[in-house]
This record gives structure tokens, C-alpha cells and sequence, in this order.
């Protein structure tokens, strides 16, 4: 069974520059989640897919979008990078609600990006 | 709105001493409580959920409905069990809603 991956490990961008971050889900997860991290707190819900929709979003503004493959790996974009977004960045897979004990979320490393 | 409270930002024991990592929650429906730990260069894994009512490691939490808590304990510490530990939250939608989390320290 393969764990979830991200890629890259590490990215520094600029300012106003524009970033895409990849996730490979678990083997037989249909469902990914983004999360950031800032330093020194907790991760942050940035929105979830389930089979290549959206499925919920927390108060990240539009300039953060997504997207689910047909084989379930995500992207995450982002705009107009700003200085408060230098953090880490996690996905999590998980098999989906709609499963019994489905709404267990498998972390992957996480993307360390950082805007100057 | 949802939210989850981790008191303590720092907690430092010795080694076979018990240990209680306190968390309280916000939400006004029946959450289901996770922790979650991150040992040193490693990823955030589950460590587990009060649905199960299992045991991991050595470590139990307990829902308290009526304290809106969730607290995580261990009798006896051991030196491995130093991590960072964050309680979560998983209300109506699907989003878990993490605390800011607790650097656990077990001293030899």
C-alpha cells in the first residue's frame, strides 16, 4: 500500500509569484484534503475534493485553488503569492464519508514553501 | 463554529511519570475527536480516535460531553512519546479542525 506523497519538499518563491503544489493520494482513497500550516500552530482545512469536486472549503480567499485527477491526485494553486503564505503545506486522503471509518485522514509529508 | 483549545503549549515530564495532554472543544453538535502526533522529521500521524475507544501506545482519551473535553493520558511516560501532539476536531463536514498543539517532552 503506497502512503500519500507531495511534491516538492521544499519551494521558495517571490512575491506576487504563483505556486503549484502536487499530491498523490493512498492507494483506494478517493477524497484529498489541503491544509496549511503556519509556524507555531495547528494545520489549517484550506478545501477538500471527492471524485474531482470540491467537497467544502475553509476561509482561504480564491486566489487558493484545487483540483482532482481522474486518479484522484490534487493540486494546489496559488496566486498572487503573499508573504503570510510561507508555511507547510499538507495534503490528506482519506477513503470518503460515504465509507464506514472513511473519514480517517492520512497526512503526507507536506510542501515547505516560503515567499520572500 | 468549531473550535479546539490545547491549553498547553509546552509539557515536560520524566520518564514513568503519567501524563495528561488536555484538550476542550467547541461545537454545538456530536463531534468526532481525534489526536493526532508528529514525531521528530516525521509525518502527522493518527493516533487515535474516541470512536474506537482503543488504546494506542499506552495512551486513552476519554470524551467528556459535558466538559467539551478530550483529554489525552499515558500512565507511565516513556522517552519515545516525545512529539508534538495535536487534538482535532471532525464536526458535520469533512473538515478536521486541528488545536494549536503540544510540544510533549520526556526527560531520562
Amino acid at each position: 500500500e503506497t502512503g500519500v506523497t507531495q511534491s516538492p519538499t521544499h519551494l521558495i518563491k517571490t512575491r506576487g509569484q504563483q505556486v503549484t503544489l502536487r499530491c498523490s493520494s493512498q492507494s483506494g482513497h478517493n477524497t484529498v484534503s489541503w491544509y496549511q500550516q503556519a509556524l507555531g500552530q495547528g494545520p489549517q482545512f484550506i478545501f477538500q475534493y471527492y471524485r474531482e469536486e470540491e467537497n467544502g472549503r475553509g476561509n482561504f480567499p480564491p486566489r487558493f485553488s484545487g483540483l482532482q485527477f481522474p486518479n484522484y491526485s490534487s493540486e494546489l494553486n496559488v496566486n498572487a503569492l503573499e508573504l503570510d503564505d510561507s508555511a507547510l503545506y499538507l495534503c490528506a486522503s482519506s477513503l470518503g464519508a460515504r465509507v464506514r471509518g472513511g473519514r480517517e485522514q492520512y497526512f503526507g509529508p507536506g510542501t515547505r514553501l516560503t515567499v520572500t | 463554529a468549531q473550535r479546539v483549545t490545547q491549553p498547553e503549549k509546552l509539557l515536560s515530564v520524566f520518564k514513568g511519570a503519567p501524563v495528561e495532554l488536555k484538550c476542550n472543544y467547541s461545537y454545538s453538535g456530536s463531534p468526532e475527536l481525534f489526536w493526532y502526533v508528529q514525531y521528530s522529521r516525521q509525518r502527522l500521524q493518527l493516533l487515535l480516535r474516541h470512536i474506537s475507544r482503543e488504546s494506542i501506545k499506552g495512551f486513552t482519551a476519554d470524551l467528556n460531553k459535558g466538559e467539551t473535553s478530550f483529554h489525552l493520558k499515558k500512565p507511565f511516560a516513556q522517552e519515545e512519546d516525545s512529539a508534538m501532539y495535536y487534538c482535532a476536531l471532525q464536526g458535520g463536514s469533512e473538515k478536521l479542525v486541528f488545536g494549536k498543539g503540544t510540544k510533549l517532552t520526556v526527560n531520562p
